[in-house]
């Protein structure tokens, strides 16, 4: 069973939609991660959230907006997106400091396709 | 800038042989630790074995160890006994001394296992 739990696992989507991804831990870790990965690459990170706290932002353009309301939730709310953001989506979460911090737990994903 | 690499895209092993992954880094830094992440077809991606490079003994999980070379800055992973649970795409990763889990991912390896 994954200790993170992401939710939808599959979404569609047009360009003027909003929607939101959710993610949820309850391990206790306060860092938390969104990922992006396109099939057969390795996930690109695009945020990191440390204490409920955005410490990374990748430069990823504002039609992505992270939300951590606590810290075992993380939101990313989605709009006016583009067919390239067609891609799955992955949640992640560690501890913070030291090796931990590179023991990431991941979700098993959101797929999702903008039409 | 750090850089990990990951030279073969794609490795084959029969079922119950040993296969090598390989994987390179470079880096100024001093203080590091590196892992090796396996995602298999639709599956969360998981942690499968970590080293932290101050250590000079090769971390080990079982079947799965790693030959690390500090001076060579290479950190290869040993699958023995291979499995058929083992076929994934498989990725070295790279983190720095951030206290978050800001992983550089090199760009995978596929692994087929043959019964």
């Amino acid at each position: 069973d994954t200790e993170v739990t992401q939710t939808p696992k599959h979404l569609v989507m047009g360009m003027t939609n909003k929607k939101s991804l959710k993610c949820e831990q309850h391990m206790g870790h306060r860092a938390m991660y969104w990922y992006k990965q396109k099939a057969k690459k390795p996930p690109e990170l695009m945020f990191v959230y440390s204490y409920e706290k955005l410490s990374i932002n990748e430069s990823v353009p504002s039609r992505f907006s992270p939300e951590c309301p606590n810290s075992s939730l993380l939101n990313l709310h989605l709009h006016a997106l583009q067919p390239e953001d067609s891609a799955l989506y992955l949640c992640a979460s560690s501890q913070v400091g030291g090796v931990r911090a590179g023991e990431l737990f991941f979700g098993e994903g959101s797929r999702l396709t903008v039409l | 800038a750090q850089t990990v690499t990951q030279s073969q895209p794609e490795m084959s092993v029969q079922e119950a042989e040993t296969v090598t992954l390989s994987c390179t880094y470079d880096t100024s830094e001093s203080d590091y630790y590196l892992f090796w992440y396996k995602q298999p077809p639709s599956r969360q991606m998981i942690l499968v074995i970590r080293q932290e490079a101050y250590k000079q003994q090769n971390a080990t999980e079982n079947r799965f160890s790693v030959n690390f070379q500090k001076a060579a800055k290479s950190f290869s992973l040993k699958i023995s006994d291979s499995q058929l649970g083992d076929a994934a795409m498989y990725f070295c990763a790279y983190k720095g001394s951030s206290n978050t889990g800001k992983l550089i991912f090199g760009q995978g390896t596929t692994l087929q296992v043959k019964p």
